[in-house]
């Protein structure tokens, strides 16, 4: 079983949609979780960190369930440039400290 | 905008070449790392660092090997490039406890 696992998708939505991603995580000693975006070939990018009273960025909601070991990311009208692959992130702590990422999940938004 | 650099941002090279791939920081941060990703394949870890003089595999094997003897520079290095060596070659860098990492924009190396 993978450490994080995302819905790899592609979700197709058309502009103004709202569409949710899932993610979960194996490892309950977890201390943090961020969302991040990547763009075709390019470096991934912070989008937002994930905190436990969930939190809200513009269009962008984050959701986290320790109990559950559950993230989600929420993104209200959509827009085309909102298309790229959405990357869930989990820092593992305990005898070791890294982030491991999920293998993301890939929006398509249409006109 | 993150400060992490790396280069070259491009590298097309023949099979048997030592080549070694930079990455430098300015952040002060003590975690770095370097993942590998194929086109439309997700990241895998391959190296990361504590500190300086730490070095750790990670949970890809890799030929690759690295070195952290200053805070801000992490290179990679490969002593005998072959074509599987063809990928992008991200490097990242993080706060030690628990902070978002920051990524360079990467090495597309080429080994033909």
């Amino acid at each position: 079983r993978k450490e994080v696992e995302q819905d790899p998708g592609p979700f197709n939505v058309p502009e103004g949609a709202t569409v949710a991603f899932n993610c979960t995580y194996s490892n309950s000693a977890s201390q943090s979780f961020f969302w991040y975006r990547q763009d075709c070939r390019k470096e991934p990018k912070l989008l937002m960190s994930v905190y436990s009273s969930g939190n809200e960025d513009g269009r962008f909601t984050a959701q986290l369930n320790r109990a559950s070991q559950y993230i989600s990311l929420l993104i209200r009208d959509s827009k085309l440039s909102d298309s790229a692959t959405y990357l869930c992130v989990v820092n593992f702590s305990g005898g070791y400290n890294k982030l491991i990422f999920g293998a993301g999940t890939r929006l398509a938004v249409h006109p | 905008e993150a400060d992490i650099y790396q280069t070259p941002r491009y590298l097309v090279i023949g099979t048997g070449k030592k080549i070694t791939l930079e990455c430098s920081q300015t952040m002060g941060h003590d975690k770095m790392y370097w993942y590998q990703q194929d086109p439309g394949m997700e990241l895998h870890l391959i190296h990361y660092s504590y500190g300086v003089n730490s070095t750790e595999k990670g949970d890809l094997s890799s030929e690759s090997t690295v070195s952290r003897i200053r805070t801000e520079h992490f290179p990679l290095t490969l002593e005998s490039a072959r074509p599987s060596h063809t990928s992008q070659y991200l490097c990242a860098s993080s706060k030690t406890r628990g902070g978002a990492a920051f990524f360079g924009q990467g090495t597309r190396l080429t080994v033909v």
